[in-house]
């Protein structure tokens, strides 16, 4: 089955850190892009990060720039968000998306259901 | 980067066809074709509905259309029915390779 499946969210302090991880089956995943979309309560989506298929490209909002670190390990399937620095404007569910094609990343045809990262003191 | 501009809300009757803008700049919306559009249910993972501006990916209904004009994109649903309710998003590349979406709108059908 086509999945994509985030773990690693919970409850952290401001100023702390949390790393969230997206298991990926039933494709080939180290052919697509990948993305981290997140959606504050009862807001829309917000981008957050991408990375190219060979983990040689990233890419980041400014709202997270030098704070979030995006990676893979096209061995495991696994696609990562390293946060630091949290705050609480970072609470939000964070879905990770896989892209349509091989070489864009704008493109978000598979969505994870998500996990919810809450920060507060 | 600021938001995609889209409204808050439309509605519309069952059979009926509206449509949802999405304005941005020549930095996104009007200097790519690579605008797609997303429909959330409550609860739900946003799905694919639109992408490159006008096309469907595979499963999507072809009462859903898409189009761009300028600095604005168009999502146009015919034939509304009662499970078209949903938020829908648009989103566009932009020039500082990033990627930004609209604020989202909620469809309601009455």
């Amino acid at each position: 089955e086509v999945q994509l499946l985030e773990s690693g969210g919970g409850l952290v302090q401001p100023g702390g850190s949390l790393r969230l991880s997206c298991a990926a089956s039933g494709f080939t995943f180290s052919s697509y892009a990948m993305s981290w979309v997140r959606q504050a309560p009862g807001k829309g989506l917000e981008w957050v990060s991408a990375i190219s298929g060979s983990g040689g490209s990233t890419y980041y909002a400014d709202s997270v720039k030098g704070r979030f670190t995006i990676s893979r390990d096209n061995s495991k399937n696994t696609l990562y968000l390293q946060m630091n620095s949290l705050r609480a404007e970072d609470t939000a569910v964070y879905y990770c998306a896989k892209d349509l094609w091989e070489l864009t990343y704008w493109y978000f045809d598979l969505w994870g259901r998500g996990t919810l990262v809450t920060v507060s003191s | 980067q600021s938001a995609l501009t889209q409204p808050a809300s439309v509605s519309g009757s069952p059979g009926q066809s509206i449509t949802i803008s999405c304005t941005g700049t020549s930095s996104d919306v009007g200097g790519y074709n690579y605008v797609s559009w997303y429909q959330q249910h409550p609860g739900k993972a946003p799905k694919l509905m639109i992408y490159e501006v006008s096309n469907r990916p595979s499963g999507v209904s072809n009462r859903f259309s898409g189009s761009k004009s300028g600095n604005t994109a168009s999502l146009t649903i015919s034939g509304l029915q009662a499970e078209d309710e949903a938020d829908y998003y648009c989103s566009s590349y932009t020039s500082s390779s990033s990627v930004v979406f609209g604020g989202g709108t909620k469809l309601t059908v009455l």
